[in-house]
């Protein structure tokens, strides 16, 4: 099963556009993190934001997290050809009060055409 | 080594075959996460490594899927008498942090992964 929901499943813009993901997810949460896959290739970590943190920014990328809403959004700014990939929130969970594993959503699927 | 390798990258198998699929970490971490990723969609947990021990396989779909990692670091997923619904990438990662304790965040390196498809 899966614990995160990306919203949009596809996202086609221009280069140069912004773009942004949503992310939803049901339990509550240690963690949330946002992954990138390029096709055919594994999935690489971009950005970790903590459950006491709101807004968190690295380079082009922007990440907000709504605890009370329980969801996230991954804004990229001034996007480039190279940005096209599908894009995964992951959330971490408490068990017995420790993190577990990585729980990923279906992913957003992100053209950006030149 | 400098990342997470995964062999073979790609496997065919005829249903009924076994398939072994092997990960090697980054050298140093501790964790080791199995996932199965289907066409289309996000990774899904399978087991779950911390050094040799074995601490989470509630993700294996069925007792034909076997994990081990016997010295810590190599680690091997078998699949015995594949079926169609087993097509599917295998992706392995590793982590420095102890995956299911407070002491510090699960960020996962992935592998590129291993594509399986049972005919």
């Amino acid at each position: 099963s899966q614990q995160g929901e990306e919203d949009p499943q596809a996202l086609s813009i221009q280069e140069g556009e912004n773009a942004t993901m949503n992310c939803s997810y049901k339990t509550s949460i240690n963690n949330l993190q946002w992954y990138r896959q390029n096709s055919g290739r594994g999935l690489v970590h971009l950005i970790l934001i903590r459950s006491n943190e709101r807004e968190k920014h690295s380079g082009r990328l922007r990440v907000t997290l709504d605890t009370s809403k329980k969801s996230s959004s991954l804004l990229i700014t001034a996007s480039r050809a190279a940005d096209t990939a599908s894009y995964f929130c992951a959330t971490s969970i408490e068990v017995g009060g420790s993190q577990g594993n990585l729980i990923f959503g279906k992913g957003t699927k992100l053209s950006v055409k030149p | 080594g400098a990342g997470v390798s995964q062999s073979p990258r790609y496997k065919v198998a005829k249903r009924g075959q076994d398939v072994a699929l092997r990960c090697d970490p980054i050298s140093g971490h501790v964790s080791l996460f199995w996932y199965q990723q289907a066409l289309g969609q996000g990774p899904e947990f399978l087991t779950y490594f911390q050094n040799e021990a074995q601490l989470d396989k509630s993700g294996l779909p069925s007792d034909r899927f076997f994990a081990e990692r016997p010295e810590g670091s190599v680690s091997t997923l078998k699949i015995q008498r594949t079926q169609q619904e087993d097509s599917a990438v295998y992706l392995c990662a590793s982590s420095a942090a102890r995956g299911y304790t407070r002491s510090g965040a699960n960020v996962l390196t992935f592998g590129a992964g291993s594509r399986l498809t049972v005919l």
